[in-house]
C-alpha cells in the first residue's frame, strides 16, 4: 500500500550484525504493530506501538515509534539465522478500527 | 490453544472450479478477518467479522467472492468461479474485541491453472 511504506525491500547481513527496519506512513498513526512472517508460514505477532517516543523489546528485537514523523523503526541486535523471514508493519489510523493495513514487508535474510 | 486452524493447507484447481477455504477461529475470540497475500500486492484484507457477523467487506474484489460465518467456531471464504488470478496464500485470523492483535493461521495456498 502507497499509505504505508517499508524499507528496505530486501536484506542479506552476516550473522551477529546489527540491522534496522523502518516502516513509515502518510497518514496520522494510531497504532502501529510488528509481525514475523516465516517462509511459508502465518504471521506471528512481535509488538504494538501507540504512544510517540515509545519502545519496546522482545528478545534482541526493539522498536520504537516516532509519532511526528509516522514512522517506527525495528532494529536487531546480533542477529542470527532465526532472524530470518519477513517482516511486516500493520498500521491503523483511527481509534476502535480493527481495519489495519499492512505494509509490503521487509525481506530479511541472515547468512551463518 | 492450538492456534487458528486453516483447510486445505493446499489447494490446486482447475480454472472455473469452485474453492471453499475453511477457518476455525482461537476459541473466545470475537473477531475474524481473511486476509490474501501476494506479491504484487502483499497483504490485504479481504472482509472480517465481529461476533460472526460481516462488518466490512470492502475488500472482497468481486462478487466472485463470498464469505460466511455461521457459528463463532467456524468460517468459509468461497471463490466461484476461480480465476488464475486468485491464485494467493489466504490467510484467517482473529482477535479478541480488547486486543487488537491478530492471530494468524498457518495460510492456504491456492494456485488455479
Amino acid at each position: 500500500s502507497q499509505e504505508l511504506e517499508q524499507s528496505p525491500q530486501s536484506l542479506i547481513v552476516q550473522e551477529g550484525k546489527n540491522l534496522t527496519i523502518n516502516c513509515t506512513s502518510s497518514k496520522t498513526l494510531y497504532g502501529l504493530y510488528w509481525y514475523k512472517q516465516k517462509y511459508g508460514e502465518g504471521l506471528i505477532f512481535l509488538m504494538m506501538l501507540q504512544k510517540g517516543g515509545e519502545e519496546k523489546s522482545h528478545e534482541k528485537i526493539t522498536a520504537k515509534l516516532d509519532e511526528k514523523k509516522q514512522q517506527s523503526s525495528l532494529h536487531i541486535t546480533a542477529s542470527q539465522p532465526s532472524h530470518a523471514g519477513i517482516y511486516l508493519c500493520g498500521v491503523s489510523h483511527a481509534s476502535g478500527t480493527y481495519k489495519y493495513i499492512f505494509g509490503t514487508g521487509t525481506r530479511l535474510k541472515v547468512l551463518a | 490453544d492450538a492456534g487458528v486452524i486453516q483447510s486445505p493447507r493446499h489447494e490446486v484447481t482447475e480454472m472455473g472450479q469452485e474453492v471453499t477455504l475453511r477457518c476455525k477461529p482461537i476459541s473466545g475470540h470475537d473477531y475474524l478477518f481473511w486476509y490474501r497475500q501476494t506479491m504484487m500486492r502483499g497483504l490485504e484484507l479481504l472482509i472480517y467479522f465481529n461476533n460472526n457477523v460481516p462488518i466490512d467487506d470492502s475488500g472482497m474484489p468481486e462478487d466472485r467472492f463470498s464469505a460466511k460465518m455461521p457459528n463463532a467456531s467456524f468460517s468459509t471464504l468461497k471463490i466461484q468461479p476461480s480465476e488464475p488470478r486468485d491464485s494467493a496464500v489466504y490467510f484467517c485470523a482473529s482477535s479478541l474485541a480488547r486486543d487488537s492483535r491478530r492471530y494468524f493461521g498457518p495460510g492456504t495456498r491456492l494456485t488455479v491453472t
